[in-house]
């Protein structure tokens, strides 16, 4: 099946410091990305959709200039935290839309990544 | 607006039963797609299930199956024969045809007894 990785897994950074996260399709196009941020026993919340080649488009209530999405290519989309701060530790998906294929059948969950910041 | 509500927030079941998880949803598409999902502690998310509106037939998973109740916008998701590796977070999803996101509900904390 399709799988999307997602890197790193794990990663603590100080208060202040930027972090970089990858979200990769491994064996699909994905013209479309998405961003989520999951805190404890709570669903997913969408953080932004990452559009190749274009501007991601965020949810109400995300700081664009905080979490810096590019998706440069087809198969990378990297979310940026920057100026980190405690309050931004959580954990973070992302899913990828295989765009070869028809809608509703068609999208992918990385493995997710724990960020902390000290 | 979309939503998706999951009105039960933790269920637990003895090994070898079976449970079942209430989800509804609200929308104005008539075309869309329905989707239970699985997040084990690991935090992966694993497709359960998937249903499409615009098939009246119950979609079935091995021991997985929903009962698709369109009218009454109800999507339920009922294990047989669970495992004490069904022990996870469920959450039901919808995304319509026309649009570009999923929307989940809260999730259910499902405990296996064993």
């Amino acid at each position: 099946g399709a799988v999307v990785s997602q890197h790193p897994s794990r990663v603590i950074c100080k208060s202040g410091t930027s972090v970089k996260i990858e979200c990769r399709s491994l064996d699909f196009q994905a013209t479309t990305m998405f961003w989520y941020r999951q805190f404890p026993k709570q669903s997913l919340m969408l953080m932004a959709t990452s559009n190749e080649g274009s501007k991601a488009t965020y949810e109400q209530g995300v700081e664009k200039d905080k979490f810096l999405i590019n998706h440069a290519s087809l198969t990378l989309s990297t979310l940026t935290v920057t100026s980190a701060h405690p309050e931004d530790s959580s954990f973070y998906i992302c899913s990828a839309r295989d765009s070869g294929q028809g809608w509703g059948n068609t999208i992918y969950f990385g493995e997710g990544s724990w960020l902390t910041v000290v | 607006a979309q939503t998706v509500t999951q009105s039960q927030p933790e269920m637990s079941v003895q090994e070898a039963e079976t449970v079942t998880l209430s989800c509804t949803y609200d929308t104005s598409e008539s075309n869309y797609y329905l989707f239970w999902y699985k997040q084990p502690p690991s935090r992966q998310m694993i497709l359960v299930i998937r249903q499409e509106a615009y098939k009246q037939q119950n979609a079935t998973e091995n021991r997985f199956s929903v009962n698709f109740q369109k009218a009454a916008k109800s999507f339920s998701l009922k294990i047989s024969d669970s495992q004490l590796g069904d022990t996870a977070m469920y959450f039901c999803a919808f995304i319509p045809n026309t649009g570009n996101q999923f929307y989940f509900g809260t999730g259910t904390s499902l405990t296996v007894i064993p």
